[in-house]
């Protein structure tokens, strides 16, 4: 089964500046997703940004970044310009691409930013 | 176009007492997954539904069950509730299950059920 790892319950950024989340997973299979989402106060679990395991350039997203090492089984994500808005807890998930696969989820690091 | 509707929001049971919650997919999406998040066990997965069919089922005791219609509502069931069933209840869905969509879950806000 596939686990994923965060080892940071809690982060803590001032405005403008950046920060880097981690993540970790184990898995024996080669193809696969990740993702980091996003889950404010409201409840709603958002869509940060996704990347494929057979791709080897690192997606971006505006101010979001990733830096998948493969090999490392490593995804961290990295917020640059932190504003207010992003503070919320951030969690990483796994699924695999098999057709009736799952999230696995990591426990989450939560982001407290500052002004 | 309207995000995933979860209902209801909040929910107060009492143990023994069976509850049911709302899911409305995305329109054109036709794969619902639950998920209940607890702050002990996190996020863990309940089911996923496509077509109408239970194709995946996490690791839930009989009492969790849940169903999906021809227009891909979905709804889940708990019977017999116990206090350990306290959660946030969150619906997901995506157009498809796995690589032959490559879509992405969309979550709804959660239903937050509290078992007395």
């Amino acid at each position: 089964a596939q686990t994923v790892t965060q080892s940071q319950p809690e982060m803590s950024v001032q405005e403008a500046e950046t920060v880097t989340l981690s993540c970790t997973y184990d898995t024996s299979e080669s193809d696969y997703y990740l993702f980091w989402y996003k889950q404010p106060p409201s409840r709603q679990m958002i869509l940060v940004i996704r990347q494929e395991a057979y791709k080897q350039q690192n997606a971006t997203e505006n101010r979001f970044s990733v830096n998948f090492q493969k090999a490392a089984k490593s995804f961290s994500l990295k917020i640059s310009d932190s504003q207010l808005g992003d503070a919320a807890m951030y969690f990483c998930a796994y699924r695999s691409a098999l057709r009736y696969s799952t999230l696995t989820f990591g426990k989450g690091t939560m982001l407290l930013v500052s002004p | 176009k309207a995000g995933v509707t979860q209902t209801p929001r909040y929910l107060i049971k009492t143990r023994g007492q069976q509850v049911t919650l709302s899911c409305s997919p995305i329109s054109g999406h036709r794969s619902v997954s639950w998920y209940q998040q607890t702050p002990g066990q996190g996020l863990q997965f309940l089911f996923e539904y496509f077509s109408e069919t239970q194709r995946n089922k996490g690791n839930f005791p009989g009492r969790f069950s849940g169903r999906q219609f021809s227009n891909s509502r979905s709804e889940m069931n708990v019977s017999t509730l116990e206090l350990g069933d306290s959660a946030l209840y969150l619906c997901a869905s995506s157009k498809g299950p796995g690589q032959l969509y490559n879509s992405p879950l969309h979550f709804g806000n959660g239903t937050r059920l509290t078992v007395t």
